[in-house]
């Protein structure tokens, strides 16, 4: 079974500073990687995606992620965050070639940017 | 394109009552989703169909909870009869069909957010 861990529960900023939240998973087998972005009271939102290819991936609101498979980490990063930013942030594994497949989520890291 | 739609956003209820949530997918989205999130963890998957088959319902609390997803379009979640540690948000998600499925790329409703006193 596939497993993530979100070490970090809270990471507090100050707004333009740069900010990493970091994501290890498990699994024996291989994988495709997600960040999702939950607002206040909204729903996720797919913020990037790693399924194949260059191990670094862009996604929306100038974030980026690198998937490290020696390290088991995919670590998501923005070299200057806004207010808006502020956000519950998930990493999310699943199987890979599996046809039918579950996302498992880690416990999210709160993201909170001070002016 | 209208988004995945939930109802109600809030109820609260006491112990023992029963309750249902209702979920609208993405119009042509064939796997639909239902996520429990509890304060402080992640989601987790209760039930995930395809077109109106269930797929996966292995962490479902089959003794309390059922989920239906008639014409293989909007779905009903209901929980009876409800314990305090069913507190939680609800979400809904869909996908769509089998390449959404298999990417992994899931469009969630917002939730409606259940209170078990």
């Amino acid at each position: 079974a596939q497993s993530v861990t979100q070490l970090d529960s809270q990471v507090p900023v100050f707004e333009e500073a740069p900010v990493e939240l970091r994501c290890n998973y498990s699994s024996s087998v291989s994988v495709y990687l997600f960040w999702y972005v939950q607002y206040p009271n909204q729903g996720l939102q797919l913020l990037l995606k790693y399924l194949s290819g260059s191990t670094l991936v862009k996604g929306i609101n100038g974030f980026e992620a690198e998937f490290n498979k020696s390290q088991t980490s995919f670590h998501l990063r923005k070299p200057s965050v806004h207010i808006s930013d502020t956000a519950e942030y998930f990493c999310a594994v699943t199987r890979m070639n599996t046809g039918f497949q579950k996302l498992v989520f880690g416990t999210g890291t709160r993201l909170l940017v001070s002016p | 394109e209208a988004g995945v739609a939930q109802s109600p956003r809030y109820k609260i209820i006491e112990k023992r009552q029963s309750v249902a949530f209702w979920c609208n997918p993405i119009s042509g989205h064939a796997t639909l989703y239902w996520y429990q999130q509890i304060l402080g963890q992640g989601p987790k998957l209760l039930i995930q169909f395809q077109n109106n088959g269930v797929v996966d319902d292995s962490q479902l609390p089959k003794d309390r909870f059922s989920a239906e997803r008639l014409k293989g379009v909007d779905s009903t979640l209901k929980i009876q009869p409800a314990k305090l540690e069913d507190s939680a948000v609800y979400l809904c998600a869909s996908s769509a069909g089998l390449a959404g499925a298999y990417t992994g790329e899931l469009f969630f409703g917002e939730g409606s957010r259940l209170t078990v006193l």
